[in-house]
């Protein structure tokens, strides 16, 4: 996973309960993307961002869904008010000089 | 935007034999193509690479093509091994700065001992 750590590892809510999911690249890096990977189905883009910066949302759900990148610390992917249909495996992955994309173990969300 | 296409999504090979994985992509900006691995529970793992200056790369028992005229590439495995059961993903990337992939929908390879 080229050191992209990424917790909890596996987490359950409730269906209205609220998901972080937390995210750090390799160390010294500075940029992530969050992948959403929905059961049997491939990876999506949903965010990518940058310190203090959000550079393209364009995968991102209009509601609910927000990521941040502060200068200390992980980046957050946070899901308000969960539904069933949000249960999936989130990736990180941390791009690397050539421009390939080395993806963390993800987080899995159960919502009941 | 682009769209990427795979195929089979299941591929069940006898061990030693020889596995292709094929990808159609739509947009003729894309210009990097990398297959991932991914194993039960895991995240995807990089295991190869080509870029659209490259028509074939091979690393030990991987090789990947690129038709950039048809718009295709495909991933060969030869010498199938147990471990490589898995499920692949194809992925294209245009050249826009940034390193956003669009993804296939994955093939599932069996090999069976």
């Amino acid at each position: 996973n080229a050191g992209v750590m990424q917790n909890p590892r596996h987490l359950v809510r409730r269906r209205g309960q609220e998901a972080r999911l937390r995210c750090s690249p390799m160390k010294g890096h500075s940029h992530v993307y969050w992948y959403r990977q929905l059961p049997e189905e491939g990876l999506k883009f949903m965010v990518y961002l940058q310190k203090e910066n959000i550079i393209d949302e364009s995968g991102m759900p209009k509601e609910r869904f927000s990521a941040e990148f502060p200068k200390e610390g992980p980046s957050i992917l946070r899901i308000q008010q969960v539904v069933r249909g949000d249960s999936a495996a989130y990736f990180c992955a941390s791009p690397q000089g050539a421009g390939e994309l080395f993806f963390g173990e993800g987080s899995r969300l159960t919502v009941l | 935007g682009e769209n990427v296409e795979q195929h089979p999504s299941t591929l069940s090979v006898q061990e030693g034999d020889s596995a292709v994985i094929k990808c159609t992509y739509s947009d003729s900006a894309s210009n990097y193509f990398p297959w991932y691995k991914q194993e039960l529970g895991k995240g995807p793992q990089l295991i190869i690479d080509i870029r659209s200056n490259v028509g074939e790369k091979k690393d030990q028992r991987i090789a990947v093509t690129l038709n950039k005229t048809a718009k295709h590439f495909s991933l060969h495995i030869t010498e199938t091994q147990p471990e490589d059961s898995a499920v692949y993903f194809c992925a294209a990337r245009m050249n826009t700065g940034f390193q956003k992939l669009v993804f296939g929908t994955g093939t599932r390879l069996l090999v069976s001992p």
